[in-house]
Formats: C-alpha cells, sequence, structure tokens
C-alpha cells in the first residue's frame, strides 16, 4: 500500500530558481490538497482539488501553482523561489471532505538560500 | 475566524505516567474534530474523529473525548514508542482543515 508519496524528500534552492514537488496518491480519492508546516505556525493549506481539472487556493496560495490533469497526481510549482518558501511541504488526499479523515504524504523539507 | 489551540506545547512524561494532552476550539458549527499522531520526519497520521459533545474513541493507550469546547486526549500508563507530536484539527469552510500547533510529548524509560 503506497498511500500518498511526495517526491523529493529534501530539496536546496537558490533565490528565484524554480521546481515542482511531485504527490501522487493510489487510493483513487478525489480530494488533494497541499499545507506546508512551519515551526509556530502549524499546518496551513496552500491549494487544494476536488478533482481532476479542478482546484483552489487556500489560505498561503501566493508563489505556488497547482494543476490536476489527473486524479492520481497533484504537483505542486513554486514559480521563483524565496527564503521565505523553507518549510516542510506535506500533500494529503481523501474521498470525501469532512467525513474521512486525511491520508498525509511524508513531506518535502525545503531550504531556499 | 476560527482557532484551534493545544496545550501543552510540550510535555515529558515517565513511562507509566498518565496525562491529558487539551485542544480547545472555537468554530461555528462543529463538523467534527480529529486527531493525528506525527512522527519526527513523518507525515500526520491519523488517530480518530469525534463529531459529538460526550463521545469518545479509544485506541490502545489513547482516549479522545469531546466537548462543545474542547477535546482531551487521554494517555495512559504510556510507553516510550507514544513519543510523538499530538495534533488536533477542525474543518473549515469546504475545504481546510484548521490545525492546532501539536503537543510535542516525550516519554522517558
Amino acid at each position: 500500500n503506497a498511500g500518498v508519496t511526495q517526491t523529493p524528500k529534501f530539496q536546496v534552492l537558490k533565490t528565484g530558481q524554480s521546481m515542482t514537488l511531485q504527490c501522487a496518491q493510489d487510493m483513487n480519492h478525489e480530494y488533494m490538497s497541499w499545507y506546508r508546516q512551519d515551526p509556530g505556525m502549524g499546518l496551513r493549506l496552500i491549494h487544494y482539488s476536488v478533482g481532476a481539472g479542478i482546484t483552489d487556493q487556500g489560505e498561503v496560495p501566493n508563489g505556488y501553482n497547482v494543476s490536476r490533469s489527473t486524479t492520481e497526481d497533484f504537483p505542486l510549482r513554486l514559480l521563483s523561489a524565496a527564503p521565505s518558501q523553507t518549510s516542510v511541504y506535506f500533500c494529503a488526499s481523501n474521498d470525501r471532505f469532512g467525513d474521512s479523515p486525511l491520508h498525509f504524504g511524508n513531506g518535502t523539507r525545503l531550504t531556499v538560500t | 475566524e476560527d482557532q484551534v489551540t493545544q496545550s501543552p506545547e510540550a510535555l515529558r512524561l515517565q513511562e507509566g505516567e498518565s496525562s491529558s494532552l487539551n485542544c480547545s476550539y472555537t468554530v461555528s458549527g462543529l463538523r467534527g474534530l480529529f486527531w493525528y499522531r506525527q512522527d519526527p520526519g513523518k507525515g500526520p497520521e491519523f488517530l480518530f474523529t469525534l463529531y459529538s459533545a460526550g463521545e469518545e474513541k479509544e485506541k490502545e493507550r489513547l482516549k479522545a473525548t469531546l466537548t462543545k469546547k474542547e477535546s482531551f486526549l487521554h494517555i495512559t500508563a504510556p510507553k516510550p514508542e507514544d513519543s510523538a507530536t499530538y495534533l488536533c484539527a477542525v474543518p473549515q469552510g469546504a475545504q481546510k482543515l484548521v490545525f492546532g500547533q501539536g503537543t510535542r510529548l516525550t516519554i522517558n524509560p
């Protein structure tokens, strides 16, 4: 059972570089989301998707793009990395938001220098 | 604005020493409260969902309870492997979970 798989586990970027964080789930879940986790701030929602072709912004969307071309994949793109985007990023999925728990990946630790 | 506050921030116990973690929330129309466990370097792992005041759920040494304003995670006779950060969260709107900042629990052998 793979569940939610995130790659890479670690990444170091220089300010201004772009990159894509990958997220894939094999549970056929409709709902997928990206959170960032920072010390003292808890987990905060960046973007979410309720199905293929449908995405929307969360609490802290600036500087990030998402798309959802398939049910399985939900990549997060950093357009021009900034030190403020240094964080641990978690992808999550579930089949019916609010009624079933989120399943999380093991995160990507990103450092922007 | 909906808020979730967890206390204490950190808790250190001896093996076998029971205690409780607190999660207080201010949200209109609670549609459930979730508890997660997070180990270092891992993503949060689901433990419990509670939906209504008075509800209780148990799993091994953990028991979660819910009132109208807060939830408790009671840990009975903990073992070192129970050491982790425990997070609570409530749904806000249609698609967002609001998380507390977590309680970092350490159980010393």
